[in-house]
């Protein structure tokens, strides 16, 4: 069975552009998660969404982040314009469904942001 | 408030040695989810273990294992007779509530270096 699947795994760019990075999750994988890391920390949950909808974005900064899960299955996370303290490690996760038993996360290997 | 402390940074073993991380967390619930993910130098998060704030039995899995005791708010990891690919970073992490269970509070994670 095929992991979670990110892409790209490292990008550069310089601050003010936009971004974006993609995850494929897990097939039959109903909840999908996305996580910033910073150097020397743990993960912090930015958005999650049940199928199509984002059920908690409680911490995604929406004044220049945005995420999409147009069919339920992909969903592309975007940042316009990024700044230097948006360098960081962006994970992405999912899990059978989000509550109970069944909510494991499996991770993806993330993608490093490096904004100059 | 750091809901999840993982005092140590770094820890540094040479094979076949023992070595703890300690975790200890901070909740108000009494319903609660404690987990151990490690992340080897690829990227993604391995998940190790959950357990129930129900269940503080011991828990063993090969060289692992897992102490677990409510009344100091711990949740310790011990790798015995440690090898090179045991080398990682482990990061302990707690969800609190019921229908919270999916949101993960992660520690700053302690990097273990086995070395040969």
């Amino acid at each position: 069975e095929a992991g979670v699947v990110q892409s790209p795994r490292y990008k550069i760019i310089e601050k003010k552009q936009p971004v974006a990075f993609w995850c494929n999750p897990i097939s039959g994988h109903n909840t999908l998660y996305w996580y910033l890391q910073n150097l020397g920390q743990g993960p912090e949950l930015l958005i999650r969404y049940e199928n199509e909808e984002a059920v908690d974005d409680s911490q995604l900064p929406k004044d220049r982040f945005s995420a999409e899960r147009l069919k339920g299955v992909d969903s592309t996370l975007k940042i316009q314009p990024a700044e230097l303290g948006d360098s960081a490690v962006y994970l992405c996760a999912s899990s059978k469904t989000g509550l109970g038993l069944d909510n494991e996360q499996f991770f993806g290997p993330g993608t490093r942001l490096t904004v100059l | 408030a750091q809901k999840v402390t993982q005092a140590q940074t770094e820890i540094s073993v040479v094979e076949k040695e023992d070595v703890t991380l300690d975790c200890v967390y901070e909740t108000r619930d009494t319903t609660y989810y404690l987990f151990w993910y490690k992340q080897p130098p690829s990227g993604e998060l391995v998940f190790l273990i959950r357990r129930n704030s129900f269940d503080e039995q011991n828990e063993i899995s090969g060289r692992y294992s897992w102490n677990f005791q409510k009344s100091t708010s711990s949740f310790n990891f011990t790798i015995t007779a440690s090898q090179v690919v045991d080398s990682a970073v482990y990061f302990c992490a707690l969800s609190e509530g019921v229908y919270n269970d999916y949101k993960l509070s992660f520690g700053a994670g302690t990097t273990v270096t086995v070395r040969a």
